[in-house]
């Protein structure tokens, strides 16, 4: 499956499917990259993130890609399951000289068993 | 041990009230952030506070003001709330500027205003 991140809000796969999130972000001045998981009833948690000096980084079931000359940064989950079922969101840190991380809109992703 | 943490967990007001959020954070962060998240989802930066001073303060009311006693703790005092002041309110912490290594949320605070 797979999603347009900041205005598409929703995203069902079927469980053992990989499942593709995206977002673009606003700052081509933005140099770090996270992806976060928000579960229901608690508060966003790291997943991955990335340099801007990058453009692929995998983590365990997880790979982020950064494509800087579209601004375009995706999320990929393998072998989906319902433990991944949550909102996720991309996050762009915009240097201004403190850590100020914005974050967009958000995508849920529905595993369906 | 809990790394960021919130109280309360739910809050409930009247119009006009005001109240405290308290947060506190054991992972030695020399900054601390209050983000506001909406009914959509959207995850909006109030406030951070680096070694007790004010770094970045976004457009919101005057109403909201943070207090930091110390650089373990960053508490979200409200003014006269509204009813557009129902959100969860999220405390974080970070690495100072510069590590980049990302922030760490507390659980959230639930606020409905009635």
């Amino acid at each position: 499956g797979e999603s347009v991140g900041l205005h598409l809000p929703t995203l069902s796969v079927q469980e053992g499917d990989n499942s593709i999130i995206n977002c673009a972000y606003s700052n081509s001045a933005s140099d770090y990259f996270i992806w976060y998981k928000q579960e229901s009833g608690k508060g966003p948690q790291f997943i991955i993130d990335i340099r801007s000096n990058m453009d692929k980084r995998q983590g365990q079931r997880v790979t982020v890609l950064l494509n800087k000359t579209v601004k375009h940064l995706s999320l990929q989950i393998a072998a989906t399951q319902p433990g991944d079922s949550a909102v996720y969101f991309c996050a762009e840190n915009i240097r201004t000289g403190a850590n100020n991380l914005f974050f967009g809109t958000g995508t849920r992703l529905t595993v369906i068993p | 041990d809990t790394a960021v943490s919130q109280t309360p967990k739910y809050l409930v007001t009247q119009m006009g009230n005001d109240k405290s959020i308290k947060c506190e954070q054991n992972l030695g962060h020399d900054t601390m952030y209050w983000y506001k998240q909406d009914s959509k989802k959207f995850l909006k930066i109030m406030f951070s506070y680096n070694n007790k001073e004010l770094i970045i303060n976004e457009t919101v009311p005057n109403r909201f003001s943070p207090k930091s006693p110390d650089k373990a703790h960053l508490n979200l005092h409200i003014n006269s709330l509204e009813l557009g002041d129902s959100a969860v309110y999220f405390c974080a912490s970070s690495h100072p500027p510069g590590a980049l290594y990302g922030y760490t949320f507390g659980s959230g605070t639930r606020l409905t205003v009635v």
